[in-house]
């Protein structure tokens, strides 16, 4: 069954850090791109990040640029987003989500993990 | 990237049909043949609906239908039923090169009467 689970979220005072896990089961995940994406409370889907399959490429949203850093673990077929300086906007539930190419779009999310930034 | 639009709901009764907006930009939308469509259960995974503007997954009932004009697509759900009440994202790529990145819109809830 392919899967992706999310872990990690938490509440953090601004400032703080964090660091996402996302699992993956199911698949071959060192063929995928893989990316994250978040949803604020009451606002619309956020892409905020891809790496590519070998993790020679990755880009990032200009909201997190400088602040965030995407990775992977091909061995232990995880994905990983370091957040470092957070501000309350950024206080969402990320989700994990496999990139299917060449058609460029998340053909499997996981089911997400709240990220709260607050004092 | 700006979000693309969307409407913020839309609503039909059993059986009829109901079509949902995304607009953006000659740098999105209308500049990519790679818009998709995501359905969102709250508080589950999004699904893959619509990819291409106008192919489904398999799986994919073929009552869900895309189509795209300029800046424009849209997502059509003909004959609704209960089950299909949910959000919806737009999605559209707009990267270049190596430097892939993405724009969703707002999201539409969609209410079966």
């Amino acid at each position: 069954q392919v899967q992706l689970v999310e872990s990690g979220g938490n509440l953090v005072k601004p400032g703080g850090s964090l660091r996402l896990s996302c699992a993956a089961s199911g698949f071959i995940f060192s063929d995928y791109y893989m990316s994250w994406i978040r949803q604020a409370p009451g606002k619309g889907l956020e892409w905020v990040s891809y790496i590519s399959s070998v993790s020679t490429y990755t880009n990032y949203a200009d909201s997190v640029k400088g602040r965030f850093t995407i990775s992977r673990d091909n061995a232990k077929k995880s994905l990983y987003l370091q957040m470092n300086g957070l501000r309350d906007e950024d206080t969402a539930v990320y989700y994990c989500a496999r990139v299917l190419t060449p058609a460029d779009v998340f053909d499997i999310w996981g089911q997400g993990t709240m990220v709260t930034v607050s004092s | 990237q700006s979000a693309l639009t969307q409407p913020a709901s839309v609503s039909g009764s059993p059986g009829q049909s109901i079509t949902i907006s995304c607009t953006g930009t000659s740098s999105d939308v209308g500049g990519y043949f790679l818009v998709s469509w995501y359905q969102h259960h709250p508080g589950t995974a999004p699904n893959l609906m619509i990819y291409d503007g106008s192919k489904r997954p398999s799986g994919v009932s073929t009552r869900f239908s895309g189509s795209k004009s300029g800046n424009t697509a849209y997502l059509t759900i003909s004959g609704l039923q209960a089950e299909d009440e949910a959000d919806y994202y737009c999605g559209s790529y707009a990267g270049y090169g190596t430097f892939l990145n993405w724009v969703f819109g707002g999201g539409t809830k969609l209410t079966v009467l």
